[in-house]
């Protein structure tokens, strides 16, 4: 079965420090993937996406992502995180056969310490 | 900006009632989705809809139903409610091969 895997399920950071977050994704053909981030007591917004060109997307808030394809993953990083950045992370894999569905990964909490 | 509006934030209902969450959306968007959120277990589709009353099972259907009588409104059934359907329910519409958007999520009680 088709499985998005999110490696830490919990993050503590300092502000500044710097933030990668892994997703692995198992699925061999065409896929779009996504990053979406959940603030506390707000409703899930879309952070960046990739579908095609080049794997290294950028998104709101200076969060970036590269898709490595032979490793079926996209981390997403950020080089200096803020207080502000205290949230839900998930990110998802439409496989292109699939037409409709997202493949959820389990999200990760990330803590910033101010 | 697209607008996906749940009925209700907060919801506290008794087991066997039935209940309906209502969602729409604004933007004339072809798919809508219904997810339940857990803690560890992220978002598990229960029900979604390419069309008007076209419906497709999820990963968790099971004790839900829906109705997609108007493209807009995408509204989901716990026919009798039970205690474990407490969870967060999240609506989502996007148009196809899109980016899905949510709405502000309903958590539901049942006691």
């Amino acid at each position: 079965a088709q499985s998005v895997s999110q490696h830490n399920h919990h993050v503590i950071l300092s502000e500044a420090a710097s933030l990668e977050l892994g997703c692995n994704y198992s699925y061999g053909g065409t896929v779009n993937l996504f990053w979406y981030v959940q603030y506390p007591g707000q409703h899930l917004q879309l952070l960046l996406k990739y579908f095609s060109g080049d794997p290294l997307v950028k998104g709101i808030k200076g969060f970036e992502a590269e898709f490595i394809k032979s490793k079926f993953s996209f981390n997403l990083r950020k080089p200096s995180v803020q207080w502000s950045d205290t949230a839900e992370y998930f990110c998802a894999v439409t496989p292109m056969d699939s037409n409709y569905q997202l493949i959820w990964g389990a999200g990760t909490k990330l803590i910033i310490k101010p | 900006d697209v607008k996906v509006t749940q009925s209700s934030r907060y919801l506290v209902k008794r087991t066997g009632e039935k209940v309906f969450l209502e969602c729409v959306q604004d933007m004339d968007h072809e798919n809508m989705f219904w997810y339940r959120q857990d803690p560890g277990l992220g978002l598990r589709l229960i029900y979604f809809s390419y069309d008007v009353k076209m419906k497709e099972k999820g990963d968790i259907p099971e004790g839900y139903s829906v109705s997609r009588e108007k493209k807009e409104r995408f509204s989901l059934i716990l026919e009798s409610a039970s205690t474990n359907q407490t969870s967060m329910y999240l609506c989502a519409s996007r148009p196809v091969y899109n980016e899905q958007f949510f709405g502000p999520g309903t958590r539901l009680t049942v006691l």
